[in-house]
């Protein structure tokens, strides 16, 4: 059973940076492609990014442009998002969910707050 | 953006009821949409992609339809592990797009 497990979640102050990982174990993490999401009460769930497989297209979503990074290490089996410059409005619980079939990870809980 | 819109917000059921929740989009996303199951404290479940094929293992009272910008997702006779939370969402453009989501509660 594949299973996609969220790591680096916590509390970080305004202004500040946290990096995300999620671990795939399934067997075919390099063929497909990944998204990060979250989900706030505010904001309910919301799309943030995609990696293509060999991670040579990638999308944002505006919210995030240019302060998150979504990276990937196949030989890792390994999906990252560096987050920087964290304001109040990106608190949430951030999911790593993969494209085919469509899984999400249990989900890290990210808190931005002085 | 294209901008999902599901209805009602909240539905009020019981056991054995047939169930229609309805997703809009702004425009045109042929039959690119996904729809999700959520209970609290858990994350989303994957039921139906390309509008109306349900994923493996979704038991057959849960159908998708529609193509185009109107979309339903029907339970019928709803089961008490029915009740959560369901969203819909597109892919055919990026970004993609959630509807806000439809609470089936008990009645």
């Amino acid at each position: 059973e594949v299973q996609l497990v969220e790591s680096g979640g916590g509390l970080i102050q305004p202004g500040g940076s946290l990096r995300l990982s999620c671990v795939d174990s399934g067997f075919t993490f390099n063929s497909d492609g990944m998204n990060w999401a979250r989900q706030s009460s505010e904001k309910g769930l919301e799309w943030l990014a995609y990696i293509s497989s060999s991670g040579t297209t990638i999308y944002y979503a505006d919210s995030v442009k240019g302060r998150f990074t979504i990276s990937r290490d196949n030989a890792r089996n390994s999906l990252y998002l560096q987050m920087d410059s964290l304001r109040g409005e990106d608190s949430a619980l951030y999911y790593c969910v993969r494209d085919w079939p469509v899984i999400w990870g249990q989900g890290t809980l990210v808190t931005v707050s002085s | 953006d294209i901008q999902m819109t599901q209805s009602p917000s909240i539905l009020s059921a019981s056991v054995g009821d047939r169930v229609t929740v309805t997703c809009r989009a702004s425009q045109n996303i042929n039959n690119q949409l996904v729809w999700f199951q959520q209970k609290p404290g858990k994350a989303p479940k994957f039921l139906i992609h390309r509008a109306s094929s349900l994923w493996s293992g979704v038991p057959s009272r849960f159908s998708g339809g529609g193509y185009g910008t109107e979309f339903t997702l029907t339970i019928t006779s709803l089961q008490p592990e029915d009740f959560a939370t369901y969203y819909c969402q597109q892919y055919n453009n990026y970004p993609r797009t959630f509807g806000q989501g439809t609470k089936v509660e008990i009645k």
